[in-house]
């Protein structure tokens, strides 16, 4: 059957340290995978968006990286702050119409 | 300026009510889509319409019913409202195809189903 999983329902970290989030999928060719924020009571928000050719996209703080081997995307956020504090969505896009399949998200929390 | 918004971003209703959700867009996208946030934070696409078309239609009871009058505006109507369906419903929409891929969400219309 088809999954997409993300790591632990919610991760601790503290303020300056890297916050490393998981992405894996099964049964699933995405031709991109895309990384989303969400605050609560608020939409979710883009972030980065990977091809299925490329190993690594940087964004300021933001690092993606995507192994179609693995059937694994890692997210890494350098330097966390407390306002980093979020969900973090990971999203196959299938391409065409770019229907996204979204994974269930990681709360993040950054303690000062 | 707002760029994707939904109205109403609060409703309260009972069953068997007939209830619909706005979205208009200004930021010139052509493909416009319905996603469903249920309570376990599952974000699942319902439907999507490219330039006032429905290009995708997940399996979704019909008594969600669609519609575009342009391709700015994307409501969606619900007749006989159920339980299961509160949940909290986001509009988003998404540039020319082949060119740009992410999506730009609204801030949700929360319905609770009484």
């Amino acid at each position: 059957s088809q999954k997409i999983e993300q790591n632990s329902e919610a991760l601790n970290i503290q303020e300056g340290k890297t916050a490393t989030l998981t992405c894996n999928y099964t049964n699933y060719s995405p031709a991109y995978l895309q990384w989303y924020r969400q605050d609560p009571g608020r939409g979710p928000v883009f972030l980065l968006l990977i091809r299925e050719n490329e190993k690594e996209k940087r964004k300021e703080r933001l690092k993606v990286t995507f192994d179609t081997t693995l059937k694994q995307s890692l997210f890494h956020i350098t330097a966390s702050q407390p306002a980093d504090s979020a969900t973090y969505l990971c999203a196959l896009d299938l391409g065409g119409y770019n229907k996204l399949i979204f994974g269930a998200g990681t709360r993040l929390a950054v303690h000062p | 300026d707002t760029a994707v918004s939904q109205t109403p971003k609060y409703l309260v209703t009972q069953m068997g009510n007939d209830k619909s959700i706005k979205c208009e867009q200004n930021l010139g996208h052509d493909t416009m889509y319905w996603y469903k946030q249920d309570s376990k934070k599952f974000l699942k696409i319902m439907f999507s319409y490219n330039n006032k078309e429905l290009i995708i239609n997940e399996t979704v009871p019909n008594r969600f019913s669609p519609k575009s009058p342009d391709k700015a505006h994307l409501n969606l109507h619900i007749n006989s409202l159920e339980l299961g369906d509160s949940a909290v419903y986001f509009c988003a929409s998404r540039g020319l195809a082949g060119v740009s891929y992410e999506q730009y969400f609204g801030p949700g219309t929360r319905l609770t189903v009484t």
